[in-house]
């Protein structure tokens, strides 16, 4: 089993649309939580951390389930530039990525 | 601009040349480690430094070197490369710890042919 497992898409959607990825890992001792994003063939860049009580930045919210060692993402008002790999990352005694998911929002 | 800067961003060479790939930061940080990414798998770390002469093996190092002799440098080593160690490779800083948030360089595509 991967420490960090996401769907790996794509997520095909229409501009506007909300969408939400999902996460899982298995470090039960895990103490830091992110989301990177990834465009095509470029470095991933931090979107933003997860916090136990949730947190909001725009049209971005994630959240944070520790009992059940669950991530989420969810994007509101999709736009053509949020087309990218997202990457979750969870941190104990280093960072361990996911392999990503891919979003396209389309016109 | 506060970066870390790698080269370089695209190489092709032969199986058994010696490569180096080198890694700069210009923000003082203490954790450095350096990535492959591979389709469907993700990024794995191959090596990472907690601090200047201290370097340690990551998840998948065979076939890797790395130093660390100042701080912001850190070079990623391949005294024989193989056609399996074909990838785009990332090095990556963070400030202190291993598990806080890590800034980037732009990548190597790596072909070994």
């Amino acid at each position: 089993r991967k420490e960090v497992e996401q769907d790996p898409g794509p997520f095909n959607v229409p501009e506007g649309a909300t969408v939400a990825f999902n996460c899982t890992y298995s470090n039960s001792a895990s103490q830091s939580f992110f989301w990177y994003r990834q465009d095509c063939r470029k470095e991933p860049k931090l979107l933003m951390s997860v916090y136990s009580s949730g947190n909001e930045d725009g049209r971005f919210t994630a959240q944070l389930n520790r009992a059940s060692q669950y991530i989420s993402l969810l994007i509101r008002d999709s736009k053509l530039s949020d087309s990218a790999t997202y990457l979750c990352v969870v941190g104990g005694n280093k960072l361990v990525f996911g392999a990503g998911t891919i979003l396209r929002v389309k016109s | 601009e506060a970066q870390v800067t790698q080269n370089p961003r695209y190489l092709i060479t032969v199986t058994g040349k010696k490569l180096t790939v080198t890694c700069s930061q210009n923000m003082n940080h203490e954790y450095m480690s350096w990535y492959r990414q591979d389709p469907g798998l993700g990024l794995r770390q191959i090596y990472y430094s907690m601090n200047v002469e201290v370097t340690d093996k990551g998840d998948v190092p065979e076939g890797y070197k790395v130093s660390r002799k100042e701080k912001r440098n850190f070079p990623l080593i391949l005294e024989s490369p193989s056609p399996n160690q074909t990838s785009l490779y990332f090095c990556a800083s963070s400030p202190t710890a291993p598990n806080t948030e890590a800034f980037f360089g732009q990548g190597t595509r790596l072909t070994v042919v």
